[in-house]
Parts: structure tokens; C-alpha cells; sequence
């Protein structure tokens, strides 16, 4: 079967350090990876997704990054972290040939800009 | 994608049925109706999904209006563990996706 994995489960951070997070499947391979950031008491924004190795799309403009080094492996990173950073962060993955298309989440990483 | 619209919040008693309602009038006739779930402070789970005919998982039931205008998500026997905010979507049922959730509906299950 397939498992998300991603770490930290919790980050506090200060304004202005960098961020690396990080995401792994397991179980599948070839997959589309998202990025998403969900702050406080508000809905799903996309951030990145990718549908292959080193390819990245970015949706909206922002002070991240993500790549992807490996076929399932997805990393969002910052080199200067802002206050509007905080929020949680989930990844997700999608089978490219499933019929449902429907998309598997990670637990998520709780981030804390202070 | 076509908007939804859901009620803000919603009770049930554990061990009963919670039928969860969601319009979305503007859908076009190859979007799918798709429910995932938050439990506080989890990732969201995918429930279940459908295009016109009724569907049943190990989770939940999907039933769809004939005119797909509305549907309604149901658990057959709430417990607990089922507390948490469920979301509505439509989308196209392609290889990308970018999932847009709303404010969804609070589901709370009480003793």
C-alpha cells in the first residue's frame, strides 16, 4: 500500500531563517506531488506541483521553492522565512493513470514563523 | 471548477446516519463531485467520488440528484472519529488537478 511521509511534524522558526521540508511516497511511483498551505481556519491554497523529476510548477508567487530530487521525493524550502509564511503545510500525491484522480495527503507540518 | 455550496456546521448522534447535503448547480456534465474530510489538525482524507451514479466505499455513501445539481454524502453510522470538517468539490476528473477547497461542513458526533 502507499504512505505519505512528512517531517517536521511541528516547526517554530525565526523571521529571516530558511525552511526545509520535506515529503516522501512510498509504495507507487511516477507520481504527481502537490504543496499545499493551509493557514488558520481557511481552505486549501496550491502552492507547487510536479508531475515528473525536476519538474516544477508554481501557482501562485511567493518567498518559497519546492524540487523535486527524486522521483518521490518533494521538498519546499525558503532562504528567508516572513511571518505570513506561518500555516500548514501538507503534501499530497495523485496517481497519474488512476481513474478517480482522487489525491492521498500527508499528515502535515505545522509551521511558526515568530 | 463549479462552486459549491454546504451548510457551515452540522450534529449527529453517534451510531445514526449523518446525511451531508451539498449544492452545486453550476456543474458542468463532465465534472465529478468529489468529499474529503479534515479531522483537526490532520491532512485531509479523500472519502469518495462520483459522476452520476450513486456510489458506496467502506466509508460512505454518494447519492446524486438526476440533475447532479446536489448531493448528499452519507455515513451510515457515525462514531466519534468522524468529527471533522467535510468538503465538497467538483472538478474535472483529469490527470492534474489542483484541489480547491471551501469552508465545508463542521461535523460534530455527540455521545
Amino acid at each position: 500500500s502507499q504512505t505519505i511521509h512528512q517531517w517536521p511534524a511541528t516547526l517554530v522558526q525565526p523571521v529571516g531563517s530558511p525552511l526545509s521540508l520535506e515529503c516522501t511516497v512510498e509504495g507507487t511511483s511516477n507520481p504527481n506531488l502537490y504543496w499545499y498551505r493551509q493557514a488558520a481556519g481557511r481552505g486549501l491554497q496550491l502552492l507547487f506541483y510536479s508531475v515528473g523529476i525536476g519538474q516544477i510548477s508554481s501557482e501562485v508567487p511567493q518567498n518559497l521553492s519546492a524540487s523535486r530530487p527524486q522521483d518521490r521525493q518533494f521538498i519546499l524550502s525558503s532562504k528567508k522565512l516572513l511571518l505570513s509564511d506561518s500555516g500548514f503545510y501538507l503534501c499530497a500525491w495523485s496517481a497519474k493513470l488512476a481513474k478517480g484522480n482522487e489525491q492521498f495527503f500527508g499528515p502535515g507540518t505545522r509551521l511558526t514563523v515568530l | 471548477d463549479a462552486k459549491t455550496t454546504q451548510p457551515t456546521s452540522m450534529d449527529c448522534a453517534e451510531g445514526r446516519a449523518a446525511n451531508l447535503p451539498c449544492n452545486h448547480s453550476t456543474i458542468s456534465g463532465n465534472e465529478y463531485v468529489y468529499w474529503y474530510r479534515q479531522i483537526h489538525s490532520q491532512g485531509p482524507q479523500y472519502i469518495i467520488h462520483g459522476l452520476k451514479n450513486n456510489e458506496t466505499n467502506e466509508m460512505a455513501s454518494l447519492i446524486i440528484t438526476e440533475d447532479r445539481k446536489s448531493s448528499t454524502l452519507i455515513l451510515p453510522h457515525a462514531t466519534l472519529r468522524d468529527t471533522a470538517v467535510y468538503y465538497c468539490i467538483v472538478r474535472l476528473n483529469t490527470g492534474f488537478q489542483k484541489l480547491v477547497f471551501g469552508t465545508g461542513t463542521r461535523l460534530l458526533v455527540s455521545p
